[in-house]
């Protein structure tokens, strides 16, 4: 298994413009979670989908955050417009059912907004 | 208000001595505790876990310890060895929501 898949691994871009994300889950998982590491908040949760359906997404910080998971095998993270201070690292991560299972991660989106 | 607080943000440990990792949480419906590795440009990786009705867990050279009374988690990792260079994250969870991490705890393995 490739494991989960996010992309792009870097972007950059300027204040104002529209950022989506992407990420592929494990084939199978059936919970889908967005988080977001920054030096000052660690790692938070944005949101999370159970069989493609949002669940909680009271992390989400602002209406300029969107997020969507039109079928099991993709998701996207949107900002629109974005900020310098949503500048940070997004992770997914993909769990399949079962009471303890583990949270498998993404290797990671690196947004820089300038 | 943090939920998951891992008070020292880095630990320098010589290869071969014991590194012990801190975790302490603020709620007592947590059930199932997990450690997850962070190396530089990658995701979290799992490590180890345990469940609210364990008080010790080991693989190899990793040993997970909870204390629910105090509400603290250990990661105990013994021999140390520079591989183990790392952001090492709590994570606690309740019944089957997300996991809630700690901000991390750079260990720093020194030859």
């Amino acid at each position: 298994d490739a494991g989960v898949i996010q992309s792009p691994r870097h972007e950059v871009t300027e204040m104002g413009q529209e950022v989506t994300l992407r990420c592929k889950p494990i084939s199978g998982h059936n919970s889908l979670f967005w988080y977001r590491q920054t030096m000052m908040r660690g790692l938070e949760l944005l949101i999370y989908f159970n069989n493609n359906v949002p669940i909680d997404d009271s992390g989400m910080p602002e209406d300029r955050f969107s997020a969507k998971m039109p079928n099991a095998s993709f998701s996207t993270l949107k900002i629109q417009p974005s900020e310098p201070r949503d500048s940070a690292v997004y992770f997914c991560a993909s769990r399949g059912a079962g009471v303890n299972n583990e949270q498998f991660f993404g290797p990671g989106t690196r947004l820089t907004v300038l | 208000d943090q939920q998951v607080k891992q008070n020292s943000p880095s630990l320098s440990v010589q290869e071969g001595r014991i590194s012990i990792l801190n975790c302490d949480y603020t709620n007592s419906m947590f059930d199932y505790f997990l450690w997850y590795k962070k190396y530089p440009a990658e995701g979290p990786t799992f490590l180890i876990s345990i469940s609210s009705i364990k008080d010790k867990n080991e693989d190899g050279r990793f040993t997970v310890f909870l204390n629910k009374s105090a509400k603290h988690l250990s990661l105990h990792i013994v021999p140390s060895q520079p591989g183990d260079s790392a952001v090492y994250f709590c994570a606690v969870r309740s019944g089957n929501t997300p996991l809630v991490f700690g901000k991390g705890t750079r260990l720093s393995v020194i030859a």
